[in-house]
Protein backbone atom coordinates (compact mmCIF):
# COMPACT_ATOMS: atom_id res chain seq x y z
CA UNK A 1 0.00 0.00 0.00
CA UNK A 2 1.08 3.18 -0.15
CA UNK A 3 1.29 6.10 2.46
CA UNK A 4 3.06 9.36 4.31
CA UNK A 5 3.79 10.36 7.56
CA UNK A 6 4.68 13.73 8.53
CA UNK A 7 5.24 15.35 12.67
CA UNK A 8 1.45 16.15 13.41
CA UNK A 9 2.72 19.14 14.75
CA UNK A 10 5.82 21.84 14.54
CA UNK A 11 6.41 25.37 16.80
CA UNK A 12 8.36 27.74 15.90
CA UNK A 13 8.61 31.30 16.14
CA UNK A 14 7.86 34.28 14.06
CA UNK A 15 10.33 35.35 11.81
CA UNK A 16 12.17 32.04 12.13
CA UNK A 17 13.19 28.96 9.53
CA UNK A 18 10.89 25.78 9.81
CA UNK A 19 11.15 22.59 7.94
CA UNK A 20 8.10 20.08 7.55
CA UNK A 21 9.30 16.51 6.69
CA UNK A 22 7.26 13.80 4.73
CA UNK A 23 8.75 10.29 4.24
CA UNK A 24 6.39 8.15 1.85
CA UNK A 25 6.20 4.29 0.67
CA UNK A 26 4.73 3.96 -2.50
CA UNK A 27 5.29 1.90 -5.33
CA UNK A 28 5.05 4.60 -8.00
CA UNK A 29 4.08 7.99 -8.24
CA UNK A 30 4.14 11.09 -10.55
CA UNK A 31 5.74 13.07 -7.37
CA UNK A 32 5.13 15.06 -4.49
CA UNK A 33 2.57 18.59 -3.16
CA UNK A 34 2.18 20.22 -0.70
CA UNK A 35 -1.14 21.92 0.65
CA UNK A 36 -2.08 24.38 3.07
CA UNK A 37 -4.93 24.86 4.95
CA UNK A 38 -6.19 27.44 7.70
CA UNK A 39 -8.26 26.30 10.10
CA UNK A 40 -12.17 26.38 8.95
CA UNK A 41 -10.94 26.57 5.24
CA UNK A 42 -10.00 24.40 2.42
CA UNK A 43 -6.76 22.78 1.34
CA UNK A 44 -5.02 24.75 -1.37
CA UNK A 45 -2.27 24.13 -3.30
CA UNK A 46 1.66 25.36 -2.29
CA UNK A 47 3.72 23.67 -4.35
CA UNK A 48 4.34 20.40 -6.56
CA UNK A 49 7.89 18.46 -7.11
CA UNK A 50 7.57 16.04 -10.13
CA UNK A 51 11.65 16.03 -9.83
CA UNK A 52 14.29 15.70 -7.29
CA UNK A 53 15.92 18.34 -5.89
CA UNK A 54 14.20 21.77 -4.68
CA UNK A 55 11.64 23.80 -6.06
CA UNK A 56 11.16 27.90 -4.52
CA UNK A 57 8.26 30.09 -4.56
CA UNK A 58 8.84 33.08 -2.53
CA UNK A 59 9.28 32.49 0.87
CA UNK A 60 8.01 28.20 0.16
CA UNK A 61 10.50 25.49 -1.07
CA UNK A 62 9.77 22.23 -1.55
CA UNK A 63 12.46 19.31 -1.63
CA UNK A 64 12.00 15.73 -3.29
CA UNK A 65 14.84 13.19 -2.72
CA UNK A 66 12.99 9.74 -4.59
CA UNK A 67 15.82 7.92 -3.52
CA UNK A 68 15.53 8.45 0.04
CA UNK A 69 11.43 8.35 -0.11
CA UNK A 70 11.57 11.53 1.62
CA UNK A 71 10.73 15.51 0.91
CA UNK A 72 9.77 18.22 3.20
CA UNK A 73 8.33 21.99 2.95
CA UNK A 74 10.65 24.88 3.74
CA UNK A 75 8.95 28.06 5.09
CA UNK A 76 11.40 31.33 5.56
CA UNK A 77 10.73 34.45 7.09
CA UNK A 78 7.63 32.78 8.88
CA UNK A 79 4.16 34.86 9.52
CA UNK A 80 1.45 34.09 11.86
CA UNK A 81 -0.82 34.13 8.53
CA UNK A 82 1.50 31.10 8.13
CA UNK A 83 -0.09 29.09 11.26
CA UNK A 84 -1.83 26.37 9.01
CA UNK A 85 -2.20 23.00 9.01
CA UNK A 86 0.00 21.13 6.24
CA UNK A 87 -0.22 18.75 4.00
CA UNK A 88 2.36 16.37 1.70
CA UNK A 89 0.30 14.17 -1.43
CA UNK A 90 1.19 11.74 -3.79
CA UNK A 91 -0.20 10.38 -6.63
CA UNK A 92 0.00 6.78 -7.55
CA UNK A 93 0.83 6.01 -11.14
CA UNK A 94 -1.65 2.91 -10.99
CA UNK A 95 -4.77 4.75 -10.23
CA UNK A 96 -3.97 8.34 -10.42
CA UNK A 97 -5.75 8.78 -6.94
CA UNK A 98 -3.95 11.56 -4.24
CA UNK A 99 -2.87 9.92 -1.09
CA UNK A 100 -2.45 12.47 1.74
CA UNK A 101 -0.65 12.28 4.66
CA UNK A 102 -2.22 13.25 8.02
CA UNK A 103 -1.24 16.70 8.25
CA UNK A 104 1.23 18.92 10.25
CA UNK A 105 0.08 21.55 12.89
CA UNK A 106 2.17 24.93 12.59
CA UNK A 107 2.17 26.78 15.59
CA UNK A 108 3.82 30.06 15.18
CA UNK A 109 4.41 31.77 18.60
CA UNK A 110 5.34 35.71 18.60
CA UNK B 1 -17.76 34.31 -7.55
CA UNK B 2 -16.30 31.42 -6.04
CA UNK B 3 -14.91 28.84 -8.84
CA UNK B 4 -16.09 25.26 -6.47
CA UNK B 5 -19.26 25.46 -3.88
CA UNK B 6 -20.60 23.29 -2.11
CA UNK B 7 -24.14 23.20 -0.83
CA UNK B 8 -25.27 22.72 1.67
CA UNK B 9 -21.82 24.49 3.91
CA UNK B 10 -23.55 22.72 7.07
CA UNK B 11 -25.95 19.81 7.48
CA UNK B 12 -27.31 18.30 10.52
CA UNK B 13 -29.26 15.09 10.26
CA UNK B 14 -30.23 11.72 11.81
CA UNK B 15 -29.35 8.22 11.40
CA UNK B 16 -31.01 6.31 8.70
CA UNK B 17 -31.74 9.80 6.28
CA UNK B 18 -30.89 10.11 2.64
CA UNK B 19 -28.19 13.05 2.32
CA UNK B 20 -27.05 14.46 -1.07
CA UNK B 21 -24.38 16.79 -0.83
CA UNK B 22 -23.86 18.77 -4.03
CA UNK B 23 -20.79 20.46 -5.78
CA UNK B 24 -20.82 23.01 -8.72
CA UNK B 25 -17.52 24.37 -10.47
CA UNK B 26 -16.75 27.05 -13.03
CA UNK B 27 -13.24 26.17 -13.91
CA UNK B 28 -14.19 24.23 -16.88
CA UNK B 29 -11.94 21.11 -15.22
CA UNK B 30 -13.19 17.24 -16.08
CA UNK B 31 -11.52 15.90 -13.33
CA UNK B 32 -13.92 16.12 -10.31
CA UNK B 33 -13.56 14.63 -6.31
CA UNK B 34 -15.26 13.95 -3.26
CA UNK B 35 -13.28 13.77 -0.04
CA UNK B 36 -14.00 13.19 3.52
CA UNK B 37 -11.16 14.66 6.51
CA UNK B 38 -11.58 13.67 9.81
CA UNK B 39 -9.23 15.02 12.56
CA UNK B 40 -6.23 13.85 12.55
CA UNK B 41 -6.47 11.42 9.55
CA UNK B 42 -6.22 14.02 6.61
CA UNK B 43 -8.49 13.58 3.65
CA UNK B 44 -9.88 10.31 1.92
CA UNK B 45 -10.81 9.86 -1.43
CA UNK B 46 -14.66 8.51 -1.39
CA UNK B 47 -15.29 8.78 -5.35
CA UNK B 48 -13.67 10.33 -8.46
CA UNK B 49 -14.98 11.06 -11.82
CA UNK B 50 -12.62 12.03 -14.54
CA UNK B 51 -15.69 13.23 -16.60
CA UNK B 52 -19.46 12.43 -17.03
CA UNK B 53 -19.19 8.42 -17.99
CA UNK B 54 -16.19 7.65 -16.00
CA UNK B 55 -16.87 7.69 -12.23
CA UNK B 56 -14.70 5.64 -9.76
CA UNK B 57 -14.30 4.17 -6.55
CA UNK B 58 -12.10 5.84 -4.18
CA UNK B 59 -10.23 4.51 -0.94
CA UNK B 60 -13.68 4.76 1.43
CA UNK B 61 -16.58 4.60 -0.61
CA UNK B 62 -18.66 1.94 1.00
CA UNK B 63 -21.70 3.93 2.24
CA UNK B 64 -21.58 6.18 -0.07
CA UNK B 65 -22.82 7.00 -3.85
CA UNK B 66 -22.21 9.97 -6.27
CA UNK B 67 -23.18 11.15 -9.68
CA UNK B 68 -21.98 13.01 -12.20
CA UNK B 69 -24.53 14.94 -13.69
CA UNK B 70 -22.75 17.32 -15.91
CA UNK B 71 -19.40 18.62 -16.54
CA UNK B 72 -20.03 21.09 -14.46
CA UNK B 73 -21.91 18.98 -11.42
CA UNK B 74 -20.57 16.21 -8.87
CA UNK B 75 -22.88 14.92 -5.95
CA UNK B 76 -22.35 12.80 -3.65
CA UNK B 77 -24.80 11.29 -1.39
CA UNK B 78 -25.30 8.97 1.86
CA UNK B 79 -27.74 6.22 1.12
CA UNK B 80 -28.94 6.02 5.12
CA UNK B 81 -26.32 8.39 7.43
CA UNK B 82 -24.28 6.42 9.97
CA UNK B 83 -23.27 8.55 13.38
CA UNK B 84 -19.71 7.76 11.98
CA UNK B 85 -20.13 9.42 8.81
CA UNK B 86 -19.84 12.89 10.62
CA UNK B 87 -17.10 14.94 9.32
CA UNK B 88 -16.10 17.11 7.07
CA UNK B 89 -16.52 17.02 3.19
CA UNK B 90 -14.57 18.55 0.39
CA UNK B 91 -15.06 18.62 -3.34
CA UNK B 92 -12.62 19.22 -5.27
CA UNK B 93 -11.99 19.80 -9.36
CA UNK B 94 -8.55 19.48 -11.47
CA UNK B 95 -7.78 20.32 -14.99
CA UNK B 96 -6.92 16.89 -17.37
CA UNK B 97 -3.51 16.97 -18.23
CA UNK B 98 -2.74 19.70 -15.71
CA UNK B 99 -0.03 19.48 -13.10
CA UNK B 100 -1.57 16.03 -11.40
CA UNK B 101 -1.11 17.16 -7.81
CA UNK B 102 -2.90 20.33 -8.29
CA UNK B 103 -6.54 20.43 -7.36
CA UNK B 104 -8.76 23.13 -6.15
CA UNK B 105 -11.28 22.79 -3.28
CA UNK B 106 -14.34 24.19 -2.37
CA UNK B 107 -15.59 25.50 0.97
CA UNK B 108 -16.59 22.24 2.43
CA UNK B 109 -19.14 20.73 4.15
CA UNK B 110 -19.82 20.31 7.16
CA UNK B 111 -21.96 17.23 7.95
CA UNK B 112 -23.05 15.93 11.39
CA UNK B 113 -25.51 12.54 12.15
CA UNK B 114 -26.95 12.16 15.18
Amino acid sequence: GQSLEQPSEVTAVEGAIVQINCTYQTSGFYGLSWYQQHDGGAPTFLSYNALDGLEETGRFSSFLSRSDSYGYLLLQELQMKDSASYFCAVMGTADYQLIWGAGTKLIIKP
Amino acid sequence: DADVTQTPRNRITKTGKRIMLECSQTKGHDRMYWYRQDPGLGLRLIYYSFDVKDINKGEISDGYSVSRQAQAKFSLSLESAIPNQTALYFCATSPTGGPYNEQFFGPGTRLTVL
